[in-house]
C-alpha cells in the first residue's frame, strides 16, 4: 500500500526559531510537491521537486527532495506567524497523487 | 490569467436533497481533478479527467454521486441525494498533461457543502 507520513502532525513554535516538517513515502517516485493550506481556504502550491536532491527555496521556506532515501524536509528558518496553516506534501507516483495528512503549524508571536 | 473557478462557495442543503458543484479549470488545462476534503484531513481524490473522459473514478461513491465534463473544460459534480456524512469541502483542481506524472495541481478556493 502507497502510504505518505507526515511528522510531525501539529507544531507550535515561537517566532524565530528554526524547525523541520519531515515527509517519508513508501512508494518509489522522483516528484513530489508541498502546498500550504489557510484556514478555510483552498491549497496552494509552495514547491514543486522534480528529481534527487532538487532543493527550492522561497522566503523562509526551504524544501528538499532525497528519492533514495524516500524523504522530503520542508525547513523553516526564522519563523514569522504569517507561516502559520497547515503543509501538505503529495508524491506523485504511478498516475496517482499520494497526499500526506499535514502538518499544522502555529508560529505565536 | 484565472485560476480555478468554483461555484457555489457554500451550500447547505437538508439531507436527501440533490446539490450540484461547478468548475472551470484554467484555460489549457487537460486534467480535472475533484477530491473532497474532511475538516483537519488531506484530501482525497474522488474523479480525475483527462479532457472528457474519466479516467480514475474508483473512488466516487456511484450510487449518489456522478460528475460529468461533456466538452472537456467546464465539469459538475452532482449529489443525490445528499447525506449527513457528506458535509465536507469539495475542491477541484487543474494541471497540464504530464505523461505518466499528475504534475502540479491548482487549486479552486472549494465548495463547502453542510447537509443538515
Amino acid at each position: 500500500e502507497l502510504k505518505v507520513e507526515q511528522n510531525p502532525l501539529f507544531l507550535s513554535m515561537q517566532e524565530g526559531k528554526n524547525y523541520t516538517i519531515y515527509c517519508n513515502y513508501s512508494t518509489t517516485s522522483d516528484r513530489l510537491y508541498w502546498y500550504r493550506q489557510d484556514p478555510g481556504k483552498s491549497l496552494e502550491s509552495l514547491f514543486v521537486l522534480l528529481s534527487n536532491g532538487a532543493v527550492k527555496q522561497e522566503g523562509r521556506l526551504m524544501a528538499s527532495l532525497d528519492t533514495k532515501a524516500r524523504l522530503s524536509t520542508l525547513h523553516i528558518t526564522a519563523a514569522v506567524h504569517d507561516l502559520s496553516a497547515t503543509y501538505f506534501c503529495a508524491v506523485d507516483s504511478n498516475y496517482q497523487l499520494i497526499w500526506g495528512a499535514g502538518t499544522k503549524l502555529i508560529i505565536k508571536p | 490569467e484565472a485560476g480555478v473557478v468554483q461555484s457555489p462557495r457554500y451550500k447547505i442543503i437538508e439531507k436527501k436533497q440533490p446539490v450540484a458543484f461547478w468548475c472551470n479549470p484554467i484555460s489549457g488545462h487537460n486534467t480535472l481533478y475533484w477530491y473532497l476534503q474532511n475538516l483537519g484531513q488531506g484530501p482525497e481524490l474522488l474523479i480525475r479527467y483527462e479532457n472528457e473522459e474519466a479516467v480514475d473514478d474508483s473512488q466516487l461513491p456511484k450510487d449518489r454521486f456522478s460528475a460529468e465534463r461533456l466538452k472537456g473544460v467546464d465539469s459538475t459534480l452532482k449529489i443525490q441525494p445528499a447525506e449527513l456524512g457528506d458535509s465536507a469541502v469539495y475542491l477541484c483542481a487543474s494541471s497540464l498533461d504530464s505523461g505518466q506524472y499528475t504534475g502540479e495541481l491548482f487549486f479552486g478556493e472549494g465548495s463547502r457543502l453542510t447537509v443538515l
